[in-house]
């Protein structure tokens, strides 16, 4: 594979129940992020990681958690779904953070439905 | 705050020119980005801009200055594969990117 990639493509969740997004790349990029992505809102950062181990909390991180254990994979968990996170996920990573601008490339997104 | 402003929507012709434009008011500013996102897929590098003036790729082009928070993606000789929205995103002083709500542009024959 090249780039980053997402699973599932979509999801059909109840609420309360648990889901974790996957995430893995193979850009060896230190910095990943999730972020979601709600109509007229644009893109919203929920958690990201500057490095392996690392992680930090973004704009909207609340229901959300996230784990760093090696440079490829960030996954994303819902401990408790709610509807208010029916939305569309996106994945990104870049180089670096810090010490100048990176581009961030995305992955192909997950479509999650929470009823 | 941090606010990024950019038109909800906008028409073109096809072969014609158009110009997004996108204000941000940001704790701090590193680089300003524009990217791509065609409906249903991920958003897609576009430019990056740090210093003032014009950077030019092939047909499209972006303008940055600094001193007004303001910053422009110009579309020359438009084509239908051009319909898509187009986000401005501002990296602040924590070298975080900070998203506008992108401009959807529709393409018309």
């Amino acid at each position: 594979i090249a780039g980053i990639t997402q699973a599932p493509t979509s999801q059909i969740l109840a609420a309360g129940r648990r889901m974790t997004l996957r995430c893995t790349q193979d850009m060896r990029h230190n910095a990943m992020y999730w972020y979601r992505q709600d109509l007229g809102l644009g893109l919203r950062l929920i958690h990201y990681s500057n490095t392996a181990g690392t992680t930090g909390k973004g704009e909207v991180p609340d229901g959300y958690s996230v784990s760093r254990a090696n440079t490829d994979d960030f996954p994303l968990t819902l401990a408790s779904a709610v509807p208010s996170q029916t939305s569309v996920y996106f994945c990104a990573s870049s180089v670096s953070p810090g010490q100048g601008a990176w581009e961030q490339f995305f992955g192909p997104g997950t479509r999650l439905t929470v009823l | 705050g941090q606010n990024i402003d950019q038109p909800t929507e906008m028409t073109a012709t096809e072969g014609a020119i158009v110009q997004i434009n996108c204000t941000y008011q940001t704790s701090g500013f590193n680089g300003l980005f524009w990217y791509q996102q065609h409906a249903g897929e991920a958003p897609t590098f576009l430019s990056y801009n740090v210093l003032d003036g014009l950077e030019e790729k092939g047909r499209f082009s972006s303008f940055l200055s600094r001193s007004k928070g303001y910053s422009y993606l110009l579309l020359k000789e438009l084509q239908m594969k051009d319909s898509a929205s187009y986000l401005c995103a501002v990296t602040d002083s924590n070298y975080q990117l900070i998203w506008g709500a992108g401009t959807k542009l529709i393409i018309k024959p």
